[in-house]
């Protein structure tokens, strides 16, 4: 089991359709991570909120919206997908501590994308 | 953050410990060493994490040279739900919240019976 949960776990939606991912954790943890995650391949990451603040957005098409509506919650909206965005997306979270320590990320188990 | 390098794959049998290497020469004075997995179908899970110092916690122990250019994680008695792939990562102390977590491609550990 995973203090991060994340919903739905399998999702299909057509290029046209908008759909939305959630991330919820209640551990206390300020800073929430959206990666992505291709086949055989590690996880990247996509998007860093602190404090509820976006902090890192690593570039990402504007069809992936991220949200961060509480410092419990993390949303990631989708908007006119390509196949090729098909993916795992995992959530994660970790405590803000100062620059002298570093806290473990949590993952969630992620949502399997498929756009069709 | 430093690049690590490791070995893509290995195999262990079931109750020996396995050894995961991790070449990491270009770690700077203040990088941490960390340890992750993921299970098919998971998502990643910490294991561990080092500065200097030896590690061990009721997962497994982490060995880091005294030059801290590589490393060592260990599984002292693998059992078959430790097959996964196993990720070492170097991390710059946290920046507030600020930081990038960048996996590198991973050591696939198949436990054989």
């Amino acid at each position: 089991d995973t203090e991060v949960t994340q919903t739905p776990k399998h999702l299909v939606m057509g290029m046209t359709n908008k759909k939305s991912l959630k991330c919820e954790q209640h551990m206390g943890h300020r800073a929430m991570y959206w990666y992505k995650q291709k086949a055989k391949k590690p996880p990247e990451l996509m998007f860093v909120y602190s404090y509820e603040k976006l902090s890192i957005n690593e570039s990402v098409p504007s069809r992936f919206s991220p949200e961060c509506p509480n410092s419990s919650l993390l949303n990631l909206h989708l908007h006119a997908l390509q196949p090729e965005d098909s993916a795992l997306y995992l959530c994660a979270s970790s405590q803000v501590v100062s620059n002298n320590y570093n806290s473990p990320l949590h993952f969630g188990n992620g949502t399997r994308l498929t756009v069709t | 953050d430093a690049k690590t390098t490791q070995p893509p794959s290995m195999d262990c049998a079931e109750g020996r410990a396995a050894n995961l290497p991790c070449n990491h020469s270009t770690i700077s004075g203040n990088e941490y060493v960390y340890w992750y997995r993921q299970i098919h179908s998971q998502g990643p899970q910490y294991i561990i994490h080092g500065l200097k110092n030896n590690e061990t916690n009721e997962m497994a122990s982490l060995i880091i040279t005294e030059d801290r250019k590589s490393s060592t994680l260990i599984l002292p008695h693998a059992t078959l739900r430790d097959t996964a792939v196993y990720y070492c990562i170097v991390r710059l102390p946290s920046n507030f919240g600020n930081e990038k977590l960048t996996f590198g491609t991973g050591t696939r550990l198949t436990i054989i019976p």
